[in-house]
């Protein structure tokens, strides 16, 4: 079964650090980007971070660049956020989703769960 | 930078009824890049079409899309209990607000 399964959120005071991890199983994950959405509460989709298949390429949103960084170990199946410096806007539920092409048209086509982070004192 | 408007926000519809959902794009955009996901409560996204028309794998029938340039669209024939939700288009890392199909 095609699967994303994230772990590491949880409650963080202002200013501090998380490191988020999601695993994959069920496909080569070295062939696929990856990327991170979070969406705050009662909020829509944020993109926040993507990476390429070799991490050659890695892309950030305004909001979060110089805070956090994305990484990924294709030999663990692995991808990972780093966050700093983390605020009370930081507070959403965080996904992995997989970046797939097919037939010409690209999107998120596998998602993990979720994880939850909420920043406050 | 793109930005991409849904309408309308909520849309209240009875079972059976035949839902269409906006997306406008704030430029003229690929529609190799634009996709809808459907959302629900406690939920994570799920993709529902890609490429702007592409049904992804195990959706139904009674999901379409169709469009180009700036205006796309989600139609859902004839709506089933389960799909009401919260529906989001994408455009390359885009989203745009999101448009909640409610039961009338």
């Amino acid at each position: 079964e095609v699967q994303l399964v994230e772990s590491g959120g949880g409650l963080v005071k202002p200013g501090g650090s998380l490191r988020l991890s999601c695993a994959a199983s069920g496909f080569t994950f070295s062939s696929y980007s990856m990327n991170w959405v979070r969406q705050a509460p009662g909020k829509g989709l944020e993109w926040v971070s993507s990476i390429s298949s070799s991490s050659s390429y890695i892309y950030y949103a305004d909001s979060v660049k110089g805070r956090f960084t994305i990484s990924r170990d294709n030999a663990k199946n692995s991808l990972y956020l780093q966050m700093n410096s983390l605020r009370a806007e930081d507070t959403a539920v965080y996904y992995c989703a997989r970046e797939n092409w097919n037939d010409g048209g690209r999107a998120f086509d596998i998602w993990g769960q979720g994880t939850m982070v909420t920043v406050s004192s | 930078e793109i930005v991409l408007t849904q309408s309308p926000g909520t849309l209240s519809l009875s079972p059976g009824e035949r839902a269409t959902l906006s997306c406008r794009a704030s430029q003229s955009v690929s529609s190799s890049y634009l996709a809808w996901y459907q959302q629900k409560p406690g939920q994570a996204p799920r993709l529902l079409i890609y490429g702007a028309s592409s049904r992804a794998t195990g959706i139904p029938d009674r999901f379409s899309g169709s469009g180009s340039g700036t205006d796309f669209t989600l139609t859902i024939s004839r709506l089933e209990p389960e799909d009401f939700a919260v529906y989001y288009c994408q455009h390359q890392l885009t989203f745009g607000g999101g448009t909640k199909v409610e039961i009338k």
